[in-house]
Parts: C-alpha cells; structure tokens; sequence
C-alpha cells in the first residue's frame, strides 16, 4: 500500500518569512494530493489539492508542487503570519477508486512574531 | 461549522469495556471514515465506507467494528480486543468520485481508559 513520509516534524519561522514542509510517497499510482491544515483544538480542514496531470499550483500565498518523478510533492507559504500556525499534514490517493488517503505524520508550523 | 457531528466530545473507557463513538452527516456523501490520530503519527485510517451496508478495513482495524446502516450514520465501536485506545478519533465524509476528493471533518472524540 501507499507510504507517505511527510519533513520536518516541527518548523518555526519568523513572520513574514516563507514556510515549506515537503512528502514522498511510495506509490507511483497515486494520483490526488491535498493538504489539510489543523489549528490547535480544531478540525483538520482541506487547504489545497493538487492532482498529477499539474506541477504547480496556487492559492494566494500557498502554493503546492508536485515532481512525479521523484514522488515528492511540497507545500509553500509565503509571507508567513500568525494565524499560519498550526499543523499541516500532507496525504496521498492512489487511482484505484477506493477513496482511501494515506496521510503524512504532520508538520506543526509556528510562526514567531 | 457543521455537517458532521461526533459525539461526545470525551469519553472514558474502563478494562474490557466496549465504546462506541457517534459519527452523524447531513452532507449527503456517500463516503464514511474514521481515522485514529496519535501525537507525532499523524491520521491513520481504522475504517472506511463508500455505501450503505459496506465497508472495509483501513490501516489499523484490529480492535474496531463498525456498521454502516444509514447514510447519514457511521458509528465506531472500540472494543476490549483494543489494547491502546487512549487517542483522539475523527470522522470523516466525502462525496464519492474523482472530483469529489475533499474530506469534511468532525470535531473529534478523546478517548481515554481509565
């Protein structure tokens, strides 16, 4: 099955500077990668997807990368604020129609004032 | 927010007892999950549904039974075959189908033995 291994665990950065957290996964069939975001004591919430058929994608100050090749595909804040904070988990699915997402072990980001 | 609803909030669980958590959508989706999340090990899947009356095992269902006898309805029993069940739990609902990938959360269940 798919193997997704999601670094750094933690990563703080001062605000305004840029935060990247990047994945691997195992399973060339995977074809779907989003990014949820959980603030402390919330719900994990969809902050962006990418699919494989694109490299790149943005969002106003996030911005996801995806290299098939290497299997790795990266997340990218810029500008970073306080409100980033939080943890960020990458996961994967692979296109075999079961719906399953493999998830990453998370990133918790904290932006330092 | 809304949608999904779990409940309770905290729940205790006493040697060799069995507990179920209560996981409720009023999305329509077709598409059930729970997930267990451990501090450092992020989301891991126990169980999934895509329909009515099916479901399969995920990642770590030893310990776990669930049913899927309405849609709107997905509940997880952590049984005493469980050995470590102290974790928080999270249910999820999708809509099924390619463009349709994106998980709605519940708030979550804390689970701890006493």
């Amino acid at each position: 099955g798919e193997n997704v291994e999601q670094h750094p665990s933690t990563l703080s950065v001062q605000e305004g500077d840029s935060a990247v957290i990047k994945c691997t996964y195992s399973d060339s069939a995977s074809n779907y990668f989003p990014w949820y975001k959980q603030e402390l004591g919330k719900r994990p919430q969809l902050i962006i997807d990418i699919r494989s058929n694109v490299g790149e994608k943005k969002d106003q100050r996030i911005a996801v990368t995806l290299n098939k090749t290497a299997k790795h595909f990266s997340l990218h804040i810029t500008e970073t604020q306080p409100e980033d904070s939080a943890v960020y988990f990458c996961a994967a699915r692979s296109n075999f129609g079961n719906e399953k997402l493999t998830f990453g072990t998370g990133t918790r980001l904290t932006i330092i004032p | 927010d809304g949608g999904i609803t779990q409940s309770p909030k905290y729940l205790f669980r006493k040697e060799g007892q069995n507990v179920t958590l209560s996981c409720e959508q009023n999305l329509n989706h077709d598409a059930m999950y729970w997930y267990r999340q451990d501090p450092g090990q992020g989301l891991r899947l126990i169980y999934y549904s895509q329909i009515v009356n099916d479901f399969q095992k995920g990642d770590i269902a030893e310990g776990y039974s669930v049913s899927r006898e309405k849609k709107e309805s997905f509940p997880l029993t952590v049984t005493s075959a469980q050995k470590n069940p102290t974790a928080f739990y999270l249910c999820a609902s999708s809509m099924v189908g390619k463009t349709n990938e994106k998980l709605f959360f519940g708030s979550g269940t804390q689970l701890s033995v006493l």
